[in-house]
């Protein structure tokens, strides 16, 4: 099955600040897929990026499909607190092979 | 907006107990999936079922694990002879369509095998 890494596993930002984290495929992805998982909840859908060297944003958050479709990211501009959780990359197929994810913590 | 419903929110049992965990799917999706996530580790796929049958497992899903559509709008997970490294967050997922759909997931059930 498809391999997703992701880097870093830990984020820690200070409030107001930007960050990115970073997903690699070992492999050609048909698309990616990222969720979001709050501290004691469970994955949510975020986003999904098909098209080679797509960009799409929800506000403050700004994800990028590599031209090559082997890597994408998330980045997130002035973090808020409500940005806390973990942040997983994952390449469908009938499946959901997700990446380690970045844990992002704020200080306020 | 519907949901994907999981019970029981947390389960304990003996280890070598069977036990079966609950889902209801949102109703107008055909694509459900069984994921699992250990204390502070990643999701990791399980099972993804269609059409009343299997159509992906990983590794992880030995002869120990088996999944079912009882009626029209139950989806469950077995552990038969459940093991301490079962311990985990288990969380049930559908879709509408298969493949490159967004996955939907339920709050998830806390096992905890003694």
């Amino acid at each position: 099955g498809q391999q997703v890494m992701q880097i870093p596993q830990y984020q820690h930002v200070q409030e107001g600040e930007d960050f990115t984290t970073y997903c690699n495929s070992s492999t050609t992805l048909s698309n990616i897929q990222w969720y979001k998982q709050r501290p004691g909840g469970h994955p949510v859908f975020l986003i999904q990026l098909v098209k080679s060297g797509e960009v799409k944003k929800q506000k403050r958050l700004t994800f990028q499909f590599g031209e090559a479709k082997k890597n994408s990211s998330l980045h997130i501009t002035a973090t808020q607190t409500t940005d806390v959780g973990t942040y997983f990359c994952a390449a469908p197929d009938y499946k959901l092979s997700f990446g380690a994810g970045t844990t992002v913590t704020v200080r306020a | 907006e519907p949901e994907v419903t999981q019970t029981p929110s947390h389960q304990v049992t003996q280890m070598g107990q069977e036990v079966i965990l609950r889902c209801v799917p949102i109703s107008n999706h055909l694509y459900f999936y069984w994921y699992r996530q250990i204390l502070g580790q990643k999701v990791e796929f399980l099972v993804s079922f269609y059409n009343n049958e299997i159509s992906e497992k990983s590794e992880i899903f030995d002869d120990q694990f088996s999944v079912e559509r009882p009626d029209g709008s139950n989806f469950t997970l077995k552990i038969r002879s459940t093991k301490l490294e079962d311990s985990a967050m288990y969380f049930c997922a559908s879709s509408e369509g298969g493949g490159n759909q967004p996955q939907h997931f339920g709050d998830g059930t806390r096992l905890s095998i003694l």
